[in-house]
This record gives C-alpha cells, structure tokens and sequence, in this order.
C-alpha cells in the first residue's frame, strides 16, 4: 500500500480565498483523523471519522473549518474563508480501528498570506 | 486530560553512541503507546506500537519501555547513525481514537 496520501503537499494562498485539502487513507482503515501542527500548540486532532462518519469534530477551530468524508478512499478539509493563523501543517492519519497504529500522511503545508 | 512531556526536547549526540528519550504521561489508563519519527518537513513515521500488556517492543536498532504504573516510556536507539537526525515524538491515546502528543525530542547524530 502506498501510505496515506494527502494533497496538495503546499498550499499558499490568500486571506479570504477557500482551502481544500484532500486525503486518501490507507485501504482497509476504518477510522480517518485530521490533525493540525503548529509551532505553538504541536499536534492537535481536528476531527475523527469512523466508518466515515463524523464521530468527533470538537477540534475544529471555527466554523470556517469543515470536513467531509463521502467513502471509504477519500476525505476533504476544507476552510472557508482561509486567514493568517491557519497557517500550519495539516496531516491526514488513518487507522484500522481508533484503538490500533495510526499511520499519516506527509502533510500539507498551508500558508495564508 | 491526558499530558504528554518528553525530556530531552534536544539532544547532540556522537555518531555510534546510544539514544535514550524519556516520555512520561500523567493518565496511566492507556491501551497502547506509539513512537514516530518526523524529519523536516516531512510527516510522522510510526516506528512502534506498544501495547498496555507490553513491557517493551523491539524493532532493528529501536527498542522501546513501557512502565504504565508510573507514566512512563523510553526510547532506546542503538548505535545511533547521522541518518536517526530527527524528531521522535510519543503518543498517547486519551481516549478510544484521540492521541495526546508530547513535543517532541531533536535528536542530532555528528558524523
């Protein structure tokens, strides 16, 4: 398997401009998690789907930030309008079950200027 | 809440020396641990899982503790290389799917 995937892997774009970012998880994984980095705060888990159902969305910052996952192979983050501070790293991770080894993807390094 | 500090958050080492990087959490009702590995730029690397019934987990050069009475999981590397130059990072579950992740140590290897 190749990994989970993400895409794009940078993203710079302008304050106010709509951001979507997009992930494959591995085949076979039932559970998807979205997780942000930053210098400040580390990593923090955005939002989980199992099954791809929204289990857990506490993390998401703002409803500027919303997320989708329509199968099994793929999910979207998306932000709406962008700003400076969500500026970051974003990975994508996904798991067999919840409870097992999260592998993640290389991240999509996202600049709003 | 579960809290994840990791000592050193900086380490310089001689290339052939061993690594040891300390984790400790503070919520010891924990099903599992993970190790990972981020180089520059890059994503996190899954280097091993423990499960809570472990007592370590070995894998090549790398073996990792793991004590859940007192919080704790260390991170051996044996006979490090210029190429083990990055962050390692633990994780711990805080609940059924959430990891808690520590900052991380920088570990330098010098030629």
């Amino acid at each position: 398997d190749a990994g989970v995937i993400q895409s794009p892997r940078h993203e710079v774009t302008e304050m106010g401009q709509e951001v979507t970012l997009r992930c494959k998880p591995i085949s076979g994984h039932n559970s998807l998690f979205w997780y942000r980095q930053t210098m400040m705060r580390g990593l923090e888990l955005l939002i989980y789907f199992n099954n791809n159902v929204p289990i857990d969305d506490s993390g998401m910052p703002e409803d500027r930030f919303s997320a989708k996952m329509p199968n099994a192979s793929f999910s979207t983050l998306k932000i709406q309008p962008s700003e400076p501070r969500d500026s970051a790293v974003y990975f994508c991770a996904s798991s067999q079950t919840g409870r097992t080894e999260a592998f993640f993807g290389q991240g999509t390094r996202l600049t709003v200027v | 809440k579960q809290e994840v500090t990791q000592i050193p958050a900086a380490l310089s080492v001689p290339e052939g020396e061993n690594l040891v990087l300390n984790c400790s959490f503070t919520d010891s009702a924990i099903y599992n641990l993970q190790w990972f590995r981020q180089d520059p730029g890059k994503g996190l690397t899954s280097l091993l899982l423990i499960q809570s019934s472990q007592r370590e987990q070995t894998s090549g050069r790398l073996n990792a503790s793991l004590d859940k009475s007192s919080g704790r999981s260390t991170l051996y590397i044996a006979a490090s290389q210029p190429g083990d130059s990055a962050t390692y990072l633990c994780a711990v579950p805080s609940n059924d799917y959430k990891l808690s992740f520590g900052a991380g140590t920088t570990v330098t290897v010098r030629a």
